[in-house]
């Protein structure tokens, strides 16, 4: 079946350091893409997504872009802050099943 | 204001209890998700539903029950069954023809 596959975290970097967490996925389809992040105690937030291959998807300094050719999803952002620090989950969706499958979470400790 | 409530923020169940979390949208999603989410874990899709008066069984649904009785409300029982409860349970929603969930700020469940 579809699954996701994310690095093992956590990720540790000083302020305005380059943040890359890679994410690769198999499916059987051309899924949509998704990051979410989630902060200590709260639920998950839509960071960015992207439906088609070579898509990019971009929000508050995030990139990710649809690699069908390396079937990856790998999140960036140039310079982290303190306030990045949160678990990063990617996701792809099964069309056939209207379901999001998701990796386990990295988690992103960004110290001053 | 428009999103997904999530009652309580915490919950405690003693053993042999069942208890019901609230999961409530006013976005006029559709479709409504219930997910586990364990430590170092990525999240488990307990049930769903698409419409109302209909759900199915996710990955993990023994143990846990769901009605949709209302297109705005999504409720779980927690039954006794379920051996290992401890958790944050997160309900998501989203709209028919589209892929992106949404997600409430969720309840931590703890055995007593």
């Amino acid at each position: 079946g579809d699954s996701v596959t994310q690095m093992e975290g956590p990720v540790t970097l000083s302020e305005e350091a380059f943040l890359t967490i890679n994410c690769t996925y198999t499916a059987t389809g051309y899924p949509s893409l998704f990051w979410y992040v989630q902060y200590p105690g709260e639920g998950l937030q839509l960071l960015l997504k992207a439906t088609k291959a070579d898509d990019k998807g971009s929000n508050k300094g995030f990139e990710a872009t649809y690699r069908k050719e390396t079937t990856s999803f790998h999140l960036e952002k140039g310079s982290v802050q303190v306030s990045d620090s949160a678990v990063y989950f990617c996701a792809l969706s099964d069309r056939s099943t209207d379901k999001l499958i998701f990796g386990t979470g990295t988690r992103l400790q960004v110290f001053p | 204001d428009g999103g997904i409530t999530q009652s309580p923020k915490y919950l405690f169940r003693k053993e042999g209890q069942n208890v019901t979390l609230s999961c409530e949208q006013n976005l006029n999603h559709d479709a409504m998700y219930w997910y586990r989410q364990d430590p170092g874990q990525g999240l488990r899709l307990i049930y769903y539903s698409q419409i109302v008066n209909d759900f199915q069984k996710g990955d993990i649904a023994e143990g846990y029950s769901v009605s949709r009785e209302k297109k705005e409300s999504f409720p779980l029982t927690v039954t006794s069954a379920q051996k290992n409860p401890t958790a944050f349970y997160l309900c998501a929603s989203r709209l028919a023809l589209q892929e992106t969930q949404y997600f409430g700020p969720g309840t931590r469940l703890l055995v007593l």
